[in-house]
């Protein structure tokens, strides 16, 4: 079964300060992974996403996530927050199986990004 | 090229009146996914459609809820007898038939509010 598990319900940091999100995840099959964002009363703005190519993936507006199979870990980092990064950030892992790509959402990150 | 487009987006309903939520998937898409977010939570997957087939419903509640998306026309998701636990943002998420990486592009979403 498909899980995933974000470790950190809320992070607070400083402007031009590093981000960091974490994301676990349990997959029985080789997962996709990907990172979604919902600003306030927004739809869902893709960030970046892993489909079992390189492990190192780049996103827009900065994003970069690793993919570790080790860990079972797919965080988000960004170098230098930036006020327009405060947002709801999502997790999530595909279950690509006959029946389709069902999506497994995380609980969510709440980022607030202090000026 | 438009992207998902949901309406309405914001819905106010009566206990025990009926809500409708339709969802336009982008263009050339022909698979749709609706979606539930309660306050504070993440994205619970409800239901799996294609073109006229249901594919997975396993998330939909096994009563009152129901879907369909017609040959022609957009996506229905339909809940009747609404209650207050109804209340949540309801989205929708279209994917192209050859989408090897399984992203899914998302609606900016309705927001059901049940008096």
């Amino acid at each position: 079964a498909q899980s995933v598990t974000q470790l950190d319900s809320h992070v607070s940091v400083s402007e031009g300060t590093p981000v960091l999100l974490r994301c676990n995840y349990s997959s029985s099959y080789s997962p996709s992974l990907f990172w979604y964002v919902q600003h306030p009363n927004k739809g869902l703005q893709l960030l970046l996403k892993y489909t079992s190519a390189a492990t190192l993936v780049k996103g827009i507006n900065g994003f970069e996530a690793e993919f570790k199979k080790s860990e079972t870990s797919f965080h988000l980092t960004k170098p230098s927050a930036h006020m327009s990064d405060a947002a709801e950030y999502f997790c999530v892992v595909s279950d690509q199986s006959n029946t389709g790509n069902q999506f497994y959402f995380g609980t969510g990150t709440s980022l607030t990004v202090i000026p | 090229n438009a992207g998902v487009m949901q309406n309405p987006r914001h819905l106010v309903r009566r206990r025990g009146q009926e809500a409708r939520l339709r969802c336009s998937p982008m263009k050339g898409h022909s698979h749709v996914y609706w979606y539930r977010q309660l306050p504070e939570e993440g994205l619970k997957f409800m239901v799996y459609l294609q073109k006229e087939n249901i594919i997975d419903e396993s998330g939909m509640p096994k009563e009152r809820f129901s879907a369909e998306f017609p040959k022609e026309g957009p996506s229905i998701l339909r809940i009747q007898q609404v209650v207050r636990g109804d209340s949540a943002a309801y989205f929708c998420a279209s994917s192209p038939v050859t989408s090897g990486s399984g992203e899914q592009y998302f609606g900016p979403g309705t927001r059901l509010t049940v008096t």
